[in-house]
């Protein structure tokens, strides 16, 4: 089954603390992006890749940092700078074409 | 920089009847539109986008879209609204961002409510 998956579906985080999100696609999307959701504000852009070892600060990038090591996957790191982390995170892809992105099942971060 | 905006925060409909959930746009150029709908602590499925061609765009489960070029909007519409069509819709247009790069600037969303 062609996808993209995200792991864990839930995360606790203690205050202080790294946390890595994992996103893992397969299918062959050149575009990688991870999107943040709170209530009210839509989706707001972290990070995202158009290609290998490539990546672009989005709107509110301070506090989290990626990896593109591999074109199937980017990660994305929760730091410990990152002051109100508690939010349901989105991961998509997308060819470089005029195309949809598609979206994984998402990751609920919750700071304990 | 591109921008869309849903001004409604909800939007309710008796089942049966016809929906609209409204989604304004700003850009320079030709815009590319999408709309896309979340079920509770799901990701974001898509379902329809307009690039070029037709002003009225066909998507999945029954939804269309009017693309209208003078009015800089891209109205997410269905015929006959179902219960289950209950959701949050979001409607996006991509953005080119530095060095030639893309991305999708999405709305605060509008949550559907059909009732039974």
């Amino acid at each position: 089954d062609g996808g993209i998956t995200q792991s864990p579906k839930y995360l606790f985080r203690k205050e202080g603390q790294n946390v890595t999100l994992s996103c893992e696609q397969n299918l062959n999307h050149d575009a990688m992006y991870w999107y943040r959701q709170d209530p009210g504000q839509g989706l707001r852009l972290i990070y995202y890749s158009q290609i290998v070892n490539d990546f672009q600060k989005g709107d509110i990038a301070e506090g989290y940092s990626v990896s593109r090591e591999k074109k199937e996957s980017f990660p994305l790191t929760v730091t410990s700078a990152q002051k109100n982390p508690t939010a349901f995170y989105l991961c998509a892809s997308s060819i470089l074409a005029n195309t949809e992105a598609f979206f994984g099942q998402g990751t609920r971060l919750t700071v304990v | 920089a591109q921008s869309v905006a849903q001004p409604e925060d909800q939007v309710n409909v008796a089942e049966g009847n016809p929906l609209t959930v409204k989604c304004t746009y700003s850009v320079s150029g030709n815009p590319y539109l999408f709309w896309y709908v979340q079920y509770p602590n799901r990701g974001l499925q898509f379902l329809l986008k307009y690039i070029t061609g037709d002003n009225l765009v066909k998507g999945s489960y029954g939804f269309e879209a009017e693309f209208n070029k003078s009015q800089t909007s891209f109205h997410l519409k269905k015929p006959s609204a179902l219960v289950s069509d209950s959701a949050l819709y979001f409607c996006a247009v991509r953005d080119k961002g530095t060095s030639g790069t893309y991305k999708y600037i999405f709305g605060t969303g509008t949550r559907l409510k059909v009732l039974a």
